[in-house]
């Protein structure tokens, strides 16, 4: 069936490292692909999306590449401040209905 | 206004007893979900109404029912909880269309069984 994976649980980091959290998919067909971010205390909330038309998603200086050779959507950013400290979640939508298949998470924390 | 509100935000429930939790949105989304989210692991989907059309995950069909009375409003319903059951749930809601696909979360109930 279609799942997400990321093996990352958790990533520590200090500020303006760069940051890279993998993510791998397992579908059948091309799905549209996700990064989430959750805040401590909040949902989880549209961190950007890649469509098999555009490939390549940034927004607040993450960005994150659909390569369908790999199955993979990495997330990426250059230089990490500690206000990016939260999970992120990939996740890719399949049905109709926009139903969500989430990966497990990877928590990061950015140290000062 | 894109917010989805939850009530409770924190729910302690006996095993055995019934448990009942409510979801708003005010973004006239056709679609909303419930998701339970446990330590370490994904969020996993329970549930979600299309309009008033509700479909459950096979897995979970038989430990969760739902109403969506009107176009706002979602509930999630356990009968009877057991210990398994404490965990985090996050509902959302989004509209289906073309290009719309994005799900917005509320901030989550977390669920405590003792």
């Amino acid at each position: 069936g279609d799942s997400v994976t990321q093996k990352q649980g958790q990533v520590t980091l200090s500020e303006d490292d760069f940051l890279f959290i993998n993510c791998t998919y397992s579908t059948t067909t091309y799905p549209t692909l996700f990064w989430y971010v959750q805040y401590p205390g909040q949902g989880p909330q549209l961190l950007l999306k890649v469509t098999t038309a555009n490939n390549k998603g940034i927004s607040r200086g993450f960005e994150a590449t659909y390569d369908k050779g790999t199955t993979s959507f990495h997330l990426q950013k250059a230089s990490v401040q500690e206000s990016d400290s939260a999970v992120y979640f990939c996740a890719l939508v399949m049905s109709n209905y926009n139903v969500l298949y989430f990966g497990s998470g990877t928590k990061l924390t950015v140290e000062p | 206004d894109t917010t989805v509100k939850q009530n409770p935000r924190y729910k302690l429930a006996r095993v055995g007893k019934p448990v009942n939790l409510i979801c708003s949105q005010t973004m006239n989304h056709d679609t909303m979900y419930w998701y339970q989210k446990k330590p370490n692991q994904a969020p996993k989907l329970l549930l979600f109404y299309y309009d008033k059309i509700l479909n459950r995950e096979a897995d979970t069909f038989e430990k969760f029912q739902s109403s969506r009375p009107n176009n706002s409003f979602c509930s999630l319903y356990i009968g009877s909880a057991g210990l398994e059951y404490s965990a985090m749930y996050l509902c959302a809601s989004s509209a289906t269309g073309f290009n719309q696909d994005t799900q917005y979360f509320g901030p989550g109930t977390r669920l405590l069984v003792l």
